[in-house]
């Protein structure tokens, strides 16, 4: 157990529909990373919070976003879903930089 | 654009034999990280390197960052069918905090 909790682990939405994937970090851990991994592309990186605050973003599309509370937990927002973005979305926590990352069990997105 | 190469792709061996994957870049890397990820579930850390030169070990396994600190290699001696797994490296981008990820070594041990 990595300590890092992801919620939901499945869910199945339809084209065009809105979800929301939770994460709560390891205690301790500031940073937060999103990543999406289907099955060609490898581990994707979307996003990365620090302490609240947006630090770096990668390849993430505009129909996404995600936020991180002053709890620390994080949301990563899907919207106006197509069928391409079905795939294994990871979240990681992290104490910092250049140390490695926990990752959550992931939660798989099946769009129908 | 800091890319992870990792070889070989796929790699399936014997049980019992030696073999070593290989993580590169034209890039420099403060740090080096090493994970494992078993099917459906999230990848796990297994080691950090962060000198140029080091090697660490892991019980039959040995990791070593390269003297530059643009390459590193993990070694496995005498595999397992417990070592099957798909083995990534990360490392750290150079102007921000994102974790980049090679696309990984998929590895096979035959019993």
């Amino acid at each position: 157990d990595s300590g890092v909790t992801q919620t939901p682990k499945h869910l199945i939405t339809a084209t065009g529909q809105r979800v929301t994937l939770r994460c709560s970090p390891r205690s301790g851990d500031l940073s937060v990373y999103w990543y999406q991994q289907s099955l060609d592309q490898g581990l994707q990186f979307l996003i990365q919070y620090y302490n609240g605050e947006e630090r770096a973003k990668g390849n993430i599309l505009e129909r996404f976003s995600a936020q991180q509370f002053p709890d620390l937990h994080s949301e990563l927002n899907l919207s106006s879903l197509e069928l391409g973005d079905s795939a294994l979305y990871f979240c990681a926590s992290s104490q910092g930089t250049g140390i490695g990352a926990f990752f959550g069990q992931g939660t798989r997105l099946t769009v129908v | 654009t800091q890319l992870l190469e990792q070889s070989p792709q796929f790699l399936s061996i014997q049980e019992g034999e030696n073999l070593t994957v290989y993580c590169n870049s034209s890039s420099v890397f403060s740090s080096l990280q090493w994970y494992r990820q078993e099917p459906g579930e999230g990848p796990v850390l297994l080691v950090t390197v962060v000198t140029g030169g080091e090697v660490k070990k892991l019980k039959r396994l040995t990791f070593q960052f390269g003297d530059a600190r643009k390459d590193s290699s993990l070694h496995i001696t005498a595999a397992q069918p417990g070592d099957t797994g798909l083995y990534l490296c990360a490392g750290d981008g150079d102007r921000d905090d994102k974790i980049i990820f090679g696309k990984g070594t998929r590895l096979h041990i035959l019993p």
